[in-house]
C-alpha cells in the first residue's frame, strides 16, 4: 500500500528534459494500469492505460513501461514543456479492465523553466 | 464533445449538517462513479452505477452517505449529517461502458468546519 499524508512525493525538472515518474503497485493480480494527470482545481486526466500482456507502450510524448516482476510502473514524459507541472497518479485494477480502479498516492511534477 | 458537469464547485458547511453534490456524465456513458479525494491522496471509489443500479458500493459509508441516479443519466451524492473529516474533493467520474476508459469531471469541493 501507499503511505498517506499531505506531502507528495515531488519531482522537479528542467523544461526540455525528460521526466520519470514511478509508481509502485501492490496486487500483483492486477492486470491494468492507467495513468492519470491532475491540475490544481481539476478532475483527474487520462494520459495513457497498459494492460499486463504488454511491458511498454507509447503516445504522444509519453510512454509507459511495466515491470511486473517487481510491480513497478513508470511514465516517461519526453521533453516535458511548462504545461506538464501537474500531480500525476497511476492506478490499478484487477480483471475488470478500468472499473475497481485503485489509485496511488500520486506524484507533483514540477517544470523549472 | 461536453465533459463531466459537477456542481457546485465549492461548498462550506458546518458539521452536522446535509450537503448534496450533482453530476452530469458524458451523453451517452452508462457507467457512473463518485469519488473521494481528499488532500494529498489519489482518488478513492465511493459507488458505482451502471444505468440506475448500483454496481458497487462496498466503500460508501452507508450511515451518512448515499447516493442515486433515478434515470440513468444525472447522479447526486448526498451526506447527512456531514463530519470534519469528510472535507474533500468529490469527483464523478463516467464511462461509455464499465471497463472502458473513465473520463473525470472538475469536483466539488467540500469544506466541513
Amino acid at each position: 500500500g501507499e503511505s498517506v499524508g499531505l506531502h507528495l512525493p515531488t519531482l522537479s525538472v528542467q523544461e526540455g528534459d525528460n521526466s520519470i515518474i514511478n509508481c509502485a503497485y501492490s496486487n500483483s493480480a492486477s492486470d491494468y494500469f492507467i495513468w492519470y494527470k491532475q491540475e490544481s482545481g481539476k478532475g483527474p486526466q487520462f494520459i495513457i492505460d497498459i494492460r499486463s500482456n504488454m511491458d511498454k507502450r507509447q503516445g504522444q510524448r509519453v510512454t509507459v513501461l511495466l515491470n511486473k516482476t517487481v510491480k513497478h510502473l513508470s511514465l516517461q514524459i519526453a521533453a516535458t514543456q511548462p504545461g506538464d507541472s501537474a500531480v500525476y497518479f497511476c492506478a490499478e485494477s484487477q480483471g475488470q479492465g478500468a472499473q475497481k480502479l485503485v489509485f496511488g498516492q500520486g506524484t507533483r511534477l514540477t517544470i523549472n523553466p | 464533445e461536453a465533459g463531466v458537469a459537477q456542481s457546485p464547485r465549492y461548498k462550506i458547511i458546518e458539521k452536522r449538517q446535509s450537503v448534496a453534490f450533482w453530476c452530469n456524465p458524458i451523453s451517452g456513458h452508462a457507467t457512473l462513479y463518485w469519488y473521494q479525494q481528499i488532500l494529498g491522496q489519489g482518488p478513492k471509489l465511493l459507488i458505482q452505477f451502471q444505468n440506475n443500479g448500483v454496481v458497487d458500493d462496498s466503500q460508501l459509508p452507508k450511515d451518512r452517505f448515499s447516493a442515486e441516479r433515478l434515470k440513468g443519466v444525472d447522479s447526486t451524492l448526498k451526506i447527512q449529517p456531514a463530519k470534519l473529516e469528510d472535507s474533500a474533493v468529490y469527483l464523478c467520474a463516467s464511462s461509455l461502458f464499465p471497463g472502458e476508459t473513465q473520463y473525470f469531471g472538475p469536483g466539488t469541493r467540500l469544506l466541513v468546519l
